[in-house]
């Protein structure tokens, strides 16, 4: 499973609330993603880092921030979550021993904003 | 936007019969990757193909890839309950960007 985990794995929370998740990892991966998955629209990617304090926008960046103080450690932050969060996050690391671009991913958290 | 769009959307066939599910992508791409997802479970890489590559095989997987067509096909052979799950594309794109772009995935059904 690539050392990965995901907390935490279940949050409700309100509108209007910042919540963080955080996927840890154990192997020292330099790329790390946060996608979230929603029905009809698969994975979609939030944000990524390519190093510690390396980030960069993906496809759907807004209402999100990321930070990554270590290399273990990635953070997903909604400063002040809306229902349109509600959904099932996804933290992946890319396996830069090989250069094809593998993902392994956690375990996922659900996020149901009310 | 999504790059790979899947078809179909779902797909549900008997144990032992083959499982045929296709991809197509917009750009060109390094390699194209194919994720298997069981029900609240996280994405588990399953194959890879690169781009100069036509055709993979790992155990009852095939994959195919035409470039030309800017289209994949996964194909499961002698499917098994266990194979029911939702499987993405997925291309690495060839932009230097490391990163992945997902399909929406077509949900596999194997009947007992």
């Amino acid at each position: 499973d690539a050392g990965i985990t995901q907390s935490p794995r279940h949050k409700v929370t309100e509108t209007g609330t910042p919540v963080t998740l955080r996927c840890h990892q154990t192997e020292n991966h330099r790329y790390m993603y946060w996608y979230r998955q929603d029905p009809g629209h698969g994975l979609r990617l939030i944000h990524y880092s390519y190093g510690v304090k390396d980030t960069d926008k993906g496809e759907v960046s807004d209402g999100y921030s990321v930070s990554r103080s270590k290399t273990e450690d990635f953070l997903l932050t909604l400063e002040s979550a809306t229902s349109s969060q509600t959904s099932v996050y996804f933290c992946a690391i890319r396996e830069q021993a090989l250069a094809d671009g593998t993902q392994y991913f956690g375990p996922g958290t659900r996020l149901l904003v009310l | 936007s999504q790059q790979g769009e899947e078809d179909p959307q779902a797909l549900s066939i008997q144990e032992g019969e083959n499982a045929t599910m296709n991809c197509s992508y917009k750009t060109s791409i390094n390699n194209l990757q194919w994720y298997r997802q069981n029900s609240g479970r996280g994405l588990v890489h399953l194959i890879l193909i690169r781009s100069n590559e036509r055709e993979k095989h790992s155990g009852r997987l095939r994959v195919t890839l035409d470039t030309s067509k800017k289209s994949s096909s996964l194909l499961i052979t002698a499917s098994r309950a266990a194979d029911t799950a939702s499987y993405f594309c997925a291309t690495d794109e060839n932009q230097g960007a490391q990163k992945l772009v997902f399909g929406q995935g077509t949900r596999l059904t194997i009947n007992p």
